[in-house]
């Protein structure tokens, strides 16, 4: 079945920089790839998608890259904010239900 | 349009004792799908349903079943609950079975 691998598990930057957060998945039958933002309290919120037609995808401040021959895609956050801080997760999909990755909390210091 | 609820939002139960959770989708969304969230163990995936169907059932236990009316709503009801069942159990809905998934806020068990 489908694995997801992402890191960093934490990440910490200063405000106005720059966050990426990558990962890696095994099945390459895979072709649906979401990123959730989840705060604390709160059920995951969709910040971002990308099918595997399109390596780039971009929504103001917030970009994902996927790469299928190397099985990685990644979530490019410019501009941080305060209120960008949370559990971000990245996921896949392709023949089997949605495969999450384990989370990444960005803290972004103002 | 009003998201995901899911009812209630917490619950304490003791070992032994069932539960029943709900999820009421995204008016028009006809696919649901929980999910048990752990910090060990992260997002996992228990099952879809469509059209009142389970299309999918991940890998847990029978004591994890669940089902979906012919409104689209969906309960999940867990039986002879245990320590390791505490957990958030989230939903989300998609307007067909293949599509982008959003989630509502979650059910917060305790098992004491």
């Amino acid at each position: 079945g489908e694995n997801v691998e992402q890191h960093p598990s934490t990440l910490s930057v200063q405000e106005g920089d720059s966050a990426v957060i990558k990962c890696t998945y095994s099945d390459s039958a895979s072709n649906y790839f979401p990123w959730y933002k989840q705060e604390l309290g709160k059920g995951p919120q969709l910040i971002i998608d990308i099918r595997s037609n399109v390596g780039e995808k971009k929504d103001q401040r917030i970009a994902v890259t996927l790469n299928k021959t190397a099985k990685h895609f990644s979530l490019h956050i410019t501009e941080t904010q305060p209120e960008d801080s949370a559990v971000y997760f990245c996921a896949a999909k392709g023949n089997t239900p949605l495969v999450f990755g384990k989370g990444t909390r960005l803290s972004v210091i103002a | 349009k009003a998201g995901v609820t899911q009812t209630p939002r917490y619950l304490i139960k003791t070992r032994g004792q069932q539960v029943t959770l709900s999820c009421s989708p995204i008016s028009g969304h006809r696919s649901v799908s929980w999910y048990q969230q752990t910090p060990g163990q992260g997002l996992q995936f228990l099952f879809e349903y469509f059209s009142e169907t389970q299309r999918n059932k991940g890998n847990f236990p029978g004591r994890f079943s669940g089902r979906q009316f012919s409104n689209s709503r969906s309960e999940m009801n867990v039986s002879t609950l245990e320590l390791g069942d505490s957990a958030l159990y989230l939903c989300a809905s998609s307007l067909q079975a293949e599509e982008t998934q959003y989630f509502g806020p979650g059910t917060r068990l305790l098992v004491l």
